[in-house]
C-alpha cells in the first residue's frame, strides 16, 4: 500500500545551519508529494509540493525535489532560522491531487537554537 | 487569521463519557471534511471522510458507532467520541476541503483529548 517514511526527530540545529529532513515513499501510480509544517499551537500548513517526477517544490527558502528513481522527497534549507522551529510532515496524495486524502509520515520536530 | 477553528483545543474527560469536537471553516464552504487522529510520535491517520449532507465514510478499523461524524452544513462538522476510553486519548485534527481544483489546503489546529 501507500506509505511515507521520514526521519525521526527531534532535530536540533544552530541558526544558519543546513537542514535536511529525509522522506521516502511507497505508492502505486504517480502520487503528488507534499511537505507540511506545524508551528506550535497552529494547524498544519502546506509548505511546498511537487506533482510529478523531477519537479522541485520551493517556499520560504525550503526546497524538495520529487525523485522517482529513489522514491524520495527530501526537504532542504540552506540556512535555518529560529522561526523555522516546528514539526515537519511529509505526505503523499493517494488520489493524486491536493484535495484528496493525504497519507502522512510521522513528523520530524525541528528545533533551531540561536 | 485562522481559516479553520476547532473547539475545544483540549479536553479531559472521564472514561465512559462522550466528547464532541467542533470544526468550523471560517472563510470558505467545505464540501468535504477529513478527520484525522494522531497518536504521540505517530503519523496523522485518516479516520473518516464526510461530504456535506451525507453519511461519513470510515477507514478500516475505525468504529463508526464510536466516532460519530456530522457534517450538516458547509461550515461546520462535528466529531463525537462516544463512551470514551483511555485508548481514545489522542490528537484529533480536521481538514475541511473545498471543491477539487483549488490548491489551498487548510487544517484545524487540533483537539487534544485525554480520557482518564
Amino acid at each position: 500500500g501507500n506509505s511515507v517514511t521520514q526521519m525521526e526527530g527531534p532535530v536540533t540545529l544552530s541558526e544558519e545551519a543546513f537542514l535536511t529532513i529525509n522522506c521516502t515513499y511507497t505508492a502505486t501510480g504517480y502520487p503528488s508529494l507534499f511537505w507540511y509544517v506545524q508551528y506550535p499551537g497552529e494547524g498544519l500548513q502546506l509548505l511546498l509540493k511537487a506533482t510529478k517526477a523531477d519537479d522541485k517544490g520551493s517556499n520560504k527558502g525550503f526546497e524538495a525535489t520529487y525523485r522517482k528513481e529513489t522514491t524520495s522527497f527530501h526537504l532542504e534549507k540552506g540556512s535555518v532560522q529560529v522561526s523555522d522551529s516546528a514539526v515537519y510532515f511529509c505526505a503523499l496524495s493517494r488520489d493524486g491531487g491536493s484535495q484528496g486524502n493525504l497519507i502522512f509520515g510521522k513528523g520530524t520536530k525541528l528545533s533551531v537554537k540561536p | 487569521g485562522a481559516v479553520v477553528s476547532q473547539h475545544p483545543s483540549w479536553v479531559i474527560c472521564k472514561s465512559g463519557t462522550s466528547v464532541k469536537i467542533e470544526c468550523r471553516s471560517l472563510d470558505f464552504q467545505a464540501t468535504t471534511m477529513f478527520w484525522y487522529r494522531q497518536f504521540p510520535k505517530q503519523s496523522l491517520m485518516l479516520m473518516a471522510t464526510s461530504n456535506e449532507g451525507s453519511k461519513a465514510t470510515y477507514e478500516q478499523g475505525v468504529e463508526k458507532d464510536k466516532f460519530l461524524i456530522n457534517h450538516a452544513s458547509l461550515t461546520l462538522s462535528t466529531l463525537t467520541v462516544t463512551s470514551a476510553h483511555p485508548e481514545d486519548s489522542s490528537f484529533y485534527i480536521c481538514r475541511p476541503s473545498r471543491l477539487a481544483g483549488t490548491d489551498t489546503q487548510y487544517f484545524g489546529p487540533g483537539t487534544r483529548l485525554t480520557v482518564l
